[in-house]
Order: structure tokens, then sequence, then C-alpha cells
């Protein structure tokens, strides 16, 4: 069973800084990892997909990095702003195609 | 090209009532799956359908039950509302058979039960 989870819970850094969100997967045969953004009460965006084959995909100041072998995947948030605060879930397709979520990192850039 | 819709935008119902959710897919998508988001949590698989027929489902009673019509949108109905149906329920739609398969998410229902 796919299990999915993301470290750390809530994080809160100075503008300017960058950071990095971790995700973390139990069973490694996935064709692909999505990193998502959901502000308070609302839908999610999706911020980048990762297929199998890719170590990591890039989009401005976000880069995520997969590593299937270890179950592992990182999302990398350079120069942080106070637009960037939100919630951020990692998620993957588990053996059956159905996309499991983790509980997301509750992320607060201070101004 | 038309995103994810849905509707209503906020809804409040008692313990034992219906409710009914709707969800109109992106334009040339054939797949919608309905997500439970209680708060705090991460969003929870409740099914898909593809080509109106159910294409998988999570760890939900029967008494959550879907539909997809002809040209793509879809309905959520829950029998017997239960204080913990409260939630953020969320529909992503895809085209499946394609090269992509990226999820596209509507903002979400927030559905309370009193």
């Amino acid at each position: 069973k796919q299990e999915v989870t993301q470290i750390p819970a809530a994080l809160s850094v100075p503008e300017g800084e960058n950071l990095v969100l971790n995700c973390s997967f139990t069973d490694s045969a996935i064709y692909n990892l999505q990193w998502f953004r959901q502000d308070p009460g609302k839908g999610l965006t999706s911020l980048l997909l990762i297929q199998s084959s890719q170590r990591e995909q890039t989009s401005g100041r976000l880069n995520a990095s997969l590593d299937k072998s270890s179950g592992r995947s990182t999302l990398y948030i350079a120069a942080s702003q106070p637009g960037d605060s939100a919630t951020y879930l990692c998620a993957v397709p588990n053996r059956d195609d159905k996309i499991i979520f983790g509980k997301g990192t509750r992320l607060h850039i201070l101004p | 090209e038309t995103g994810v819709t849905q509707s209503p935008t906020h809804l409040i119902k008692t313990r034992g009532q219906q409710v009914t959710l709707r969800c109109s897919s992106q334009s040339g998508h054939n797949t919608v799956s309905w997500y439970q988001q209680a708060l705090g949590q991460g969003p929870q698989f409740i099914f898909q359908y593809y080509r109106e027929e159910e294409n998988g489902r999570g760890n939900f009673p029967p008494r959550f039950s879907g539909l997809q019509f002809p040209n793509y949108s879809s309905e959520l109905n829950v029998n017997a509302l239960e204080l913990d149906d409260s939630a953020l329920y969320l529909c992503a739609s895809s085209f499946s058979g394609g090269a992509e398969d990226t999820q596209y998410f509507g903002p979400g229902t927030r559905l309370t039960v009193l």
C-alpha cells in the first residue's frame, strides 16, 4: 500500500531564504510524482510533474527532484517570497493508478 | 480552454440529508476523479470515472456514489450525511490515454454537516 509522508508539517522562514520541502513514499514503483500548491480553502494548483525517467524538473524559482530508488522527492524554493505562503502537497500514483497525497507542508514566509 | 469548475462553492447540510456536488471537466478531458479533503489532511481518493464508468474506488462506503455524463461532467452524491463528511470535496479531470496524465483540479466544494 502506497503511503506518502511530508516533512516538515509546517515551516516558517524569513523572506528571501531558500528552502527545501521533503516528500517520501513507500512504494518506489511509481511512474510520476507531482507537487501541488493549495491556498487556504482553495483547490490544488499543479506546480511540477516529474516522470519516473526524470531526476528533476524546474519551473521558475521551483525545482523538484526525484530519487525513486530511495523513495524521496524534494521541492526546492529559491529566494522565497510572502506570496509563496501556502500548503504544498506531494502526490504519487499507487499500483491502481490512483493518486495518493501526503498531508502537506504548511509554509509561511515572513515579510 | 475552460478549466475545471465545481458547484456549489459552499454547502451546509444536516445529518441524515443527501447532497449532490457537481463538476465540469476541462475541455478535452475524459476522466474525472473525486477527492475528500478533511481539515489539515491531504486529499483522499473517493473514486474515478472514465467514459461514464466507475474506474476505481477508494475506501469510502457505498453511500458515496457518482455519475459521469456523456459530456464528461460528473456528480458526487452522498446519502445519509454524517458529521465526519464535513470536508472540502475536490474533483480533478484528466485525459486518459495520452502522453500526459496530469490531473487538473477544480476549486472545490466546502461541505459542512451540522
